[in-house]
């Protein structure tokens, strides 16, 4: 099962948009609704961002939201803020009952 | 709340193998409710699934490293456990333990939304 594909980075000014992206294969992102992503700033444990493609915890701040298209999910953050500074995953259930993580990326607020 | 502890040495030698527990407090290990993974993290690289425990003890592993893993559970010390054998320094990483999914009353749910502060392991001589 190969790692699911993220950019490396990506980075905005405070207040923009941003879009992260993750892209994986029928068996995986586009076979199942079970995306997720995760927020780890350094030293730290990650944290769950979004859940179900497109769901978010209580306590997540609504700037986050998920969608999924195809074999491809994406995050967005809006109204960037220095916080959000951190690296990202994303992650999928797949057909062989196992889970597969992003390749990560790294998001810088400039 | 649900809250979970690593623990376990934190430098292992080559060839040996690497034995690490997780405490779970606050709620029930043994609910059918809930399944329990691990995960873990060389230094500077990505988060990589080891594998998860279910309810029955049903296990489920990374195929890539399915012949040197082992999850269990023990119910009585509210414990899951991580046994990976023949480790080599590519095995150094901080290894997080995971509430890894479940079953609610209408569906299964596959997402860490409970996580360890994370051990660091090293794989040293």
């Amino acid at each position: 099962q190969s790692a699911l594909t993220q950019p490396a980075s990506v980075s905005g000014s405070p207040g923009q948009s941003i879009t992260i992206s993750c892209t994986g294969t029928s068996s995986d992102v586009g076979g199942y609704n079970y995306v997720s992503w995760y927020q780890q700033h350094p030293g730290k444990a990650p944290k769950l961002m979004i859940y179900e493609v497109s769901n978010r915890p209580s306590g997540v701040s609504n700037r986050f939201s998920g969608s999924k298209s195809g074999n491809t999910a994406s995050l967005t953050i809006s109204g960037l803020q220095a916080e959000d500074e951190a690296d990202y995953y994303c992650s999928s259930y797949t057909s062989s009952s196992i889970y597969v993580f992003g390749t990560g990326t790294k998001v810088t607020v400039l | 709340q649900l809250q979970l502890q690593e623990s376990g040495p934190g430098l292992v030698k080559p060839s040996e193998t690497l034995s690490l527990t997780c405490t779970v407090s606050g709620g029930s290990i043994s609910s059918s409710s809930y399944y329990w993974g691990w995960i873990r993290q060389p230094p500077g690289k990505g988060l990589e699934w080891i594998g998860n425990i279910y309810s029955g003890g049903t296990t489920y592993y990374n195929p890539s490293l399915k012949s040197r893993v082992t999850i269990s559970v023990d119910t009585s010390k509210k414990q899951f456990s991580l046994k990976l054998n023949s480790v080599t320094a590519a095995d150094t990483a901080v290894y997080y333990c995971a509430k890894t999914g479940g079953v609610t009353t209408f569906s299964y749910y596959y997402y860490m939304d409970v996580w360890g502060k994370g051990t660091t392991v090293t794989v040293s001589s």
